[in-house]
C-alpha cells in the first residue's frame, strides 16, 4: 500500500462547480497535511497546509482533514478556468523535512 | 530572482551520458530538496541537504545519481552513464530550515526536463 493515495483523474467540471479533491494516507502518525498545485510544465505551488484534524480555510479554498479515518480532502468553491491544474496532496515525513507526495488529480474547468 | 532556479529547463542527451542539473535555492534557505517527477506521478523524493550535508539520500534510486552541495547554496544533481528510464522533470526545493517535525513549506522550481535517447 502506497503512504498516499490519490484518484489522478481526470476531472472535469463546469465552471462555478464545487470541487472536491482527496487522499487517503495509510500512516497514523502523520501530523502535517499539504495541497500543492501544480500547473503544465510549471513546478508545484504550495496551496495550503494543515495540522492536525479539522478544517483551514482561505478564500474559495478548504482543506480538511479526519485522522480518525486517515482522509484528507480539498474543496474549491465557485471553480474558475484559472483553477484548471493538477492538484497533488503531499505529507513530510516526520524524520527529515522529504514530502510523500500523492499521484496527484488533474482538474480541468470548462468555461 | 525571488524563487528556486532550475538550468538547464530542457535537457536531450544520448544513452550513456553524464549529465548535471543544477538548481539555485531562495536565498537564506538552509533546507534543499530534490525530486523526481514522471509523467502522470507525484514527486518522488531523491536527496535532501542541510547545509552542505545529504541529511537523507534515501531515494536515489543507485549509484549513478549524485548530488553535492559545496558551499550550502547551489546544488549540482549528477548522473552518470544515463539510461531512458531516466528520463524525467527532476524538481528542486527549498525552504528556510527543517526541523524534525517537518512543517516548513517547501518552494519549488520549474524543475529540468531530462530526455535521454
Amino acid at each position: 500500500q502506497k503512504e498516499v493515495e490519490q484518484d489522478p483523474g481526470p476531472l472535469s467540471v463546469p465552471e462555478g462547480a464545487i470541487v472536491s479533491l482527496n487522499c487517503t494516507y495509510s500512516n497514523s502518525a502523520f501530523q502535517y497535511f499539504m495541497w500543492y498545485r501544480q500547473y503544465s510544465r510549471k513546478g508545484p505551488e504550495l496551496l495550503m497546509y494543515t495540522y492536525s484534524s479539522g478544517n483551514k480555510e482561505d478564500g474559495r479554498f478548504t482543506a480538511q482533514v479526519d485522522k480518525s479515518s486517515k482522509y484528507i480532502s480539498l474543496f474549491i468553491r465557485d471553480s474558475q478556468p484559472s483553477d484548471s491544474a493538477t492538484y497533488l496532496c503531499a505529507v513530510p515525513l516526520n524524520q527529515g523535512g522529504k514530502l510523500i507526495f500523492g499521484q496527484g488529480t488533474e482538474l480541468s474547468v470548462k468555461p | 530572482g525571488a524563487g528556486v532556479s532550475q538550468t538547464p529547463s530542457n535537457k536531450v542527451t544520448e544513452k550513456g551520458k553524464y549529465v548535471e542539473l543544477r538548481c539555485d535555492p531562495i536565498s537564506g534557505h538552509t533546507a534543499l530538496y530534490w525530486y523526481r517527477q514522471s509523467l502522470g506521478q507525484g514527486p518522488e523524493f531523491l536527496i535532501y541537504f542541510q547545509g552542505t550535508g545529504a541529511a537523507d539520500d534515501s531515494g536515489l534510486p543507485n549509484d549513478r545519481f549524485f548530488a553535492v552541495r559545496p558551499e550550502g547554496s547551489v546544488s549540482t544533481l549528477k548522473i552518470q552513464r544515463t539510461e531512458r528510464g531516466d528520463s524525467a522533470v527532476y524538481l528542486c526545493a527549498s525552504s528556510l530550515t527543517w526541523d524534525r517535525v517537518g512543517n516548513q513549506p517547501q518552494h519549488f522550481g520549474d524543475g529540468t526536463r531530462l530526455s535521454i535517447l
